[in-house]
């Protein structure tokens, strides 16, 4: 079975402080991905990876950074957290070959609340 | 634009009705992907079925069954006799010839005792 494990499943931070949200993976995917879910806007896309040292933006990147130095693990980090980012982080992997897209494996989840 | 669109944004039924989720997606690749993923209320997104674009045969997978039209680019899903169980957010998706997914915005699915 495939596993992602998030850091934390809520999570209070202040504004202004720099947040930390770790995932790993335990099924050597290459591509791994953040999203955040907010009530009637679905799953957005903060930023992907499709592999060690590799980023690409995805359509909500400003505010967030990621980081990915190792295969099974890929970080977000919010320099300064602001009370719009409160919401729900996804954390998901997914295995690619030339044969395509596989289905994404998605974490429990981190419920940010920023006050 | 919504590459993909849910119209169905809640969804009631009675516990053992039949309910099919609507999904109309947009691309212009020839070779995609497209799936649909269940939400319950604990919150983790389960995977429920992939299917790529040059397979238009419908599956069926005990009460869950999909429809797969290219002609009105659309992939629905139908529950059969309903359960209590099958309260959740569905999600449907696309994947292109890149890395990145599209989701829709979700259907709220109320099986209702």
């Amino acid at each position: 079975d495939v596993k992602v494990t998030q850091s934390s499943r809520y999570l209070v931070k202040r504004t202004g402080e720099k947040v930390f949200l770790e995932c790993v993976q335990d099924m050597d995917h290459e591509n791994m991905f953040w999203y955040r879910q907010d009530p009637g806007l679905g799953l957005r896309l903060i930023y992907f990876s499709y592999d060690v040292k590799m980023k690409e933006k995805g359509d909500i990147p400003e505010g967030y950074s990621v980081s990915r130095e190792k295969k099974e693990r890929f970080s977000l980090i919010l320099e300064s957290a602001s009370t719009n980012q409160t919401s729900m982080y996804l954390c998901a992997s997914s295995l690619y070959t030339l044969g395509g897209n596989y289905e994404q494996y998605f974490g429990p989840g981190t419920r940010l609340t920023v006050t | 634009a919504q590459k993909v669109t849910q119209a169905q944004t809640e969804i009631s039924v009675v516990e053992k009705e039949d309910v099919t989720l609507d999904c109309v997606y947009e691309t212009r690749d020839t070779t995609y992907y497209l799936f649909w993923y269940k939400q319950p209320p604990s919150g983790e997104l389960v995977f429920l079925i992939r299917r790529n674009s040059f397979d238009e045969q419908n599956e069926i997978s005990g009460r869950y069954s999909w429809n797969f039209q290219k002609s009105t680019s659309s992939f629905n899903f139908t529950i059969t006799a309903s359960q209590v169980v099958d309260s959740a957010v569905y999600f449907c998706a696309l994947s292109e010839g890149g890395n990145q997914f599209y989701f829709g915005t979700g259907t709220s699915l109320t099986v209702i005792p």
